[in-house]
């Protein structure tokens, strides 16, 4: 089946930082990756998303590319912001259900 | 403003008790999704439906029923049979569509057992 795997955090980081989140997946076919984020006692909000290889998803300085040849779709930001504080979810749709097979989630702490 | 509306936002169950949340949407997508989230966990799939009068049942349905008898509407209730149901719901809604898979979440409903 489907499955996702994200590194685990927390990931504390200083502002201004280059920001890394590995995502790797598991799948049949090449079904749309998403990049997710979920601030505190609130739902999920979509980042970015891409939907076939090579694709590079972008957002708020936020980047991602799909890459069929080793599976991963990394989360990068060149210059993280105390605001990015929150927990991110990488997710890949089921073609079949299409409904989405999440990753455990990475939650990252930026200090002033 | 078009979106996904959960309610209540926090839920208190006793035991042996049924409990409903509420999940609507105004985005006239086709189908919708029920997510629970337990702490420092990913989100797994309760039930989904792609068309009014049709769900199915995800990864983690027992002990939950669903219902969708109109477009905008997908309550989920959480039975007596649910052991340990104490987790964030999250209901969420996409199109049908090849390359627009793109789901939206509601704000969720927190559920709690007395």
């Amino acid at each position: 089946g489907n499955s996702v795997t994200q590194m685990e955090g927390p990931v504390t980081l200083s502002e201004e930082a280059f920001l890394t989140i590995n995502c790797t997946y598991t799948a049949t076919g090449y079904p749309s990756l998403f990049w997710y984020v979920q601030y505190p006692g609130e739902g999920l909000q979509l980042l970015l998303k891409a939907t076939k290889a090579d694709d590079k998803g972008s957002n708020k300085g936020f980047e991602a590319t799909y890459r069929k040849e080793t599976t991963s779709f990394h989360l990068e930001k060149g210059s993280v912001q105390v605001s990015d504080s929150a927990v991110y979810f990488c997710a890949l749709v089921d073609t079949g259900r299409r409904a989405l097979t999440f990753g455990s989630g990475t939650r990252l702490q930026v200090q002033p | 403003d078009g979106g996904i509306t959960q309610s209540p936002k926090y839920l208190f169950r006793k035991e042996g008790q049924n409990v409903t949340l509420s999940c609507e949407q105004n985005l006239n997508h086709d189908a919708m999704y029920w997510y629970r989230q337990d702490p420092g966990q990913g989100l797994r799939l309760i039930y989904y439906s792609q068309i009014v009068n049709d769900f199915q049942k995800g990864d983690i349905a027992e002990g939950y029923s669903v219902s969708r008898e109109k477009k905008e509407s997908f309550p989920l209730t959480v039975t007596s049979a649910q052991k340990n149901p104490t987790a964030f719901y999250l209901c969420a809604s996409s199109i049908v569509r090849t390359e627009q898979e793109t789901q939206y979440f509601g704000p969720g409903t927190r559920l709690l057992v007395l």
